[in-house]
């Protein structure tokens, strides 16, 4: 079965620390994976995604991806955290129906940064 | 600009009261999605609808209902079946090609008084 799994629910970091969020999925073909953040009470802005190619992809707010086929991993990297990088963050994997774009979502990290 | 708006921000529903939560987008996008959010839960499939006059239960479309009479409109009927409806609902569009982006609107938050 298709599934994506955030295995941290929170975690916290110093400001300027090194951030990785870990996705892991499970999906029977080559996937097509995406990172969104979450400002509180707010909707969903896509990071980066990953389609094919380059699996080091480069995202906005300098983030970045790494795909990893053989730990079916997706992990979500930062070189230095800045305050306003707390938010909870999805990970997502798709297409879960042929022809779609539907997607199914992890459970979420919540980063919690502290000066 | 172009967007998804979503309205209105907060919705109160009374008991054995339906209520109906907007979403418009003008990206001139096929797909559209209702998801509904709970904490630690994160997003689940309510509804979704490939193209005009047609639309998929998604995993928890029990006391939902939607409507998509117009392509860039995409309603959600929270009906008196649905016993827990406190949440917060998103909508997102795509193009529908197949392994395109979805975008999000900015949410709605429904209470229950």
């Amino acid at each position: 079965a298709q599934s994506v799994t955030q295995p941290d629910i929170h975690i916290t970091v110093s400001e300027g620390a090194s951030l990785e969020l870990r996705c892991n999925y499970s999906y029977g073909a080559t996937p097509y994976l995406f990172w969104y953040v979450q400002s509180p009470g707010q909707g969903l802005q896509l990071l980066l995604k990953y389609f094919s190619g380059d699996t080091l992809v480069q995202g906005i707010k300098g983030f970045e991806a790494e795909f990893k086929r053989s730990q079916s991993s997706f992990n979500l990297r930062k070189p230095s955290v800045h305050w306003s990088d707390a938010a909870e963050y999805f990970c997502a994997v798709g297409p879960i129906v042929y022809n779609t774009d539907k997607l199914i979502f992890g459970t979420g990290t919540r980063l919690q940064v502290f000066p | 600009d172009g967007g998804i708006t979503q309205s209105p921000k907060y919705l109160f529903r009374k008991e054995g009261q339906n209520v109906t939560l907007s979403c418009e987008q003008n990206l001139n996008h096929d797909a559209m999605y209702w998801y509904r959010q709970d904490p630690g839960q994160g997003l689940r499939l309510i509804y979704y609808s490939q193209i005009v006059n047609d639309f998929q239960k998604g995993d928890i479309a029990e006391g939902y209902s939607v409507s998509r009479e117009k392509k860039e409109s995409f309603p959600l009927t929270v009906t008196s079946a649905q016993k827990n409806p406190t949440a917060f609902y998103l909508c997102a569009s795509s193009a529908g090609q197949g392994v395109e982006t979805q975008y999000f609107g900015p949410g709605t938050r429904l209470l229950v008084l």
